[in-house]
C-alpha cells in the first residue's frame, strides 16, 4: 500500500542550486498536484496535472517547473533555489481532476535553502 | 477568491471529551469539503469527504457536517483520545479557471490530555 511516494524526505540546498522533487502514485489516479506548506499560510497549490500530458499553474508557480512523466509520476523542479522556497512540499493525487474524489497526500519533502 | 478559516488555531481538551472543530469558507460555490489529519512531520491523511449535495458524513467517532449556504463545516469528535492529538485541516474543492483545486485552511492543532 505505497499510495503517494515522495523523494527525498529532506534536502538542504544552497541559494542558486537546482533540484528535482520526485513523486509517484500507484493508485492509477489521473490527477496529481504539488503543494507547499508554510507556517500560518496553509497549503498552497504550486502546479497541478489534471491528466497525463497536461500541466497547469496553481496559486504560487513562480520559480518552479513540473513534468508529468507518465500517469504515475509528477516531478517538481527548482531551477535556481531561493531562501523563500524553504518550505515543506507535498505531492497529492486524486482519481479525477474535479476533486470529486478523495485526495491522497505523500509524506512531504522538507526543503531548506540557505 | 476562496478563503478558508479555521477557529480556534489550537485546542486542548481532556481525554473523553466531545469536541467540535470549525471551518468557514467565503465562496459557497464548492464541489466538496474534505477534512484531513496531519501528524507532526507527516503528510495529510484524509478523514472525511463531503460532497456539495450532502449535509454530513460519519466515520467511526468522527462526524462532519456541511452547510453550504452559510459557508460552514464542523468536525465533531466523540469521546476524544490522546491518539487524536494532531492538526486538523479542512479544504474546500472548487472550480477556478480550467480546473478545480483544493483551498486549505491553516488548521486547528488539537491536544488531548490524559
Amino acid at each position: 500500500n505505497a499510495g503517494v511516494t515522495q523523494t527525498p524526505k529532506f534536502q538542504v540546498l544552497k541559494t542558486g542550486q537546482s533540484m528535482t522533487l520526485q513523486c509517484a502514485q500507484d493508485m492509477n489516479h489521473n490527477s496529481m498536484y504539488w503543494y507547499r506548506q508554510d507556517p500560518g499560510m496553509g497549503l498552497r497549490l504550486i502546479y497541478y496535472s489534471a491528466s497525463e500530458g497536461t500541466t497547469d499553474k496553481g496559486e504560487v508557480p513562480n520559480g518552479y517547473n513540473v513534468s508529468r512523466l507518465n500517469k504515475r509520476e509528477f516531478s517538481l523542479r527548482l531551477e535556481s533555489a531561493a531562501p523563500s522556497q524553504t518550505s515543506v512540499y507535498f505531492c497529492a493525487s486524486s482519481l479525477y481532476d474535479a476533486m470529486d474524489t478523495e485526495a491522497f497526500f505523500g509524506q512531504g519533502t522538507r526543503l531548506t535553502v540557505v | 477568491k476562496q478563503e478558508v478559516t479555521q477557529i480556534p488555531a489550537a485546542l486542548s481538551v481532556p481525554e473523553g471529551e466531545n469536541l467540535v472543530l470549525n471551518c468557514s469558507f467565503t465562496d459557497s460555490a464548492i464541489y466538496n469539503l474534505q477534512w484531513f489529519r496531519q501528524d507532526p512531520g507527516k503528510g495529510l491523511t484524509s478523514l472525511l469527504l463531503i460532497q456539495s449535495s450532502q449535509r454530513e458524513q460519519t466515520s467511526g467517532r468522527l462526524n462532519a457536517s456541511l452547510d453550504k449556504s452559510s459557508g460552514r463545516s464542523t468536525l465533531y469528535i466523540a469521546a476524544s483520545q490522546p491518539g487524536d492529538s494532531a492538526t486538523y485541516l479542512c479544504a474546500v474543492g472548487g472550480y477556478t479557471g480550467t480546473a478545480s483545486k483544493l483551498t486549505f485552511g491553516t488548521g486547528t492543532r488539537l491536544q488531548v490530555t490524559l
